[in-house]
């Protein structure tokens, strides 16, 4: 079976461009999660789809990111104007929780975003 | 407030050697999970090992087990016998609530290297 994949791998891009990345989560999988990890510091949270619905944002830093998950399935996150504190690896994580219990998160390999 | 704290950036471990990264945590919520990942230098996020809030016995998954004393908010992971393909980032995380749709909270990492 496929894991969670994530495209690009790596993107190198100017202060005030655009860029999208991609995941693809684990097919079946309802929750899709979208994580950030700048250089040094913990990996946080930026947001939470089920299906196509956005169950928890709170995490996106500000208006210039956007996720959408059009039809509950693949998942992009787009930073435009991208800035320079932009920079980290986005993780993109799915998972297909139980009812009850943990259901354990799925993660992509990341897309290293360097914005210059 | 932090929720994980690992207070460890580096470790060096010799070969065959047991080792313990530290992890504590922070949260009022009677119910959660604690999990390690680990994220070699390719870049994937591999899940190790988890350990509930209500588990009576600290978790074990082969060369990996989590010593867990709630009191404490630790949640140490011991890995016994090291190989070398354990160098990799460790990362401590939790997950609250009964709600399994909840996002993680990370630490900021251990590096660990394993002496030949």
């Amino acid at each position: 079976e496929a894991g969670v994949t994530q495209f690009p791998s790596h993107s190198v891009i100017e202060k005030g461009q655009t860029v999208t990345l991609r995941c693809d989560p684990i097919s079946g999988h309802d929750n899709l999660y979208w994580y950030r990890r700048v250089m040094g510091k913990e990996i946080k949270f930026l947001l939470h789809f089920v299906k196509e619905s956005k169950q928890d944002e709170s995490g996106m830093p500000n208006n210039r990111f956007l996720a959408e998950r059009t039809g509950g399935t693949y998942s992009t996150l787009k930073v435009q104007p991208a800035e320079l504190e932009d920079s980290g690896v986005y993780f993109c994580a799915s998972s297909q929780d139980p009812p009850t219990g943990f259901g354990e998160q799925f993660f992509g390999p990341g897309t290293r975003l360097t914005v210059l | 407030a932090q929720k994980i704290t690992q207070t460890q950036p580096g470790m060096f471990v010799q070969e065959k050697e047991a080792v313990t990264l530290d992890c504590t945590y922070d949260t009022s919520d009677p119910s959660y999970g604690l999990f390690w990942y680990k994220q070699p230098s390719s870049g994937e996020m591999i899940f190790l090992i988890y350990q509930g809030s209500y588990d009576q016995q600290n978790a074990t998954e082969g060369r990996y087990s989590l010593n867990f004393q709630k009191a404490r908010k630790s949640a140490n992971l011991v890995i016994s016998a090291s190989q070398l393909g354990d160098s990799a980032m460790y990362f401590c995380a939790m997950r609250e609530g009964v709600y399994t749709g909840n996002q993680f909270y990370f630490g900021t990492g251990t590096s660990l290297t394993v002496i030949p």
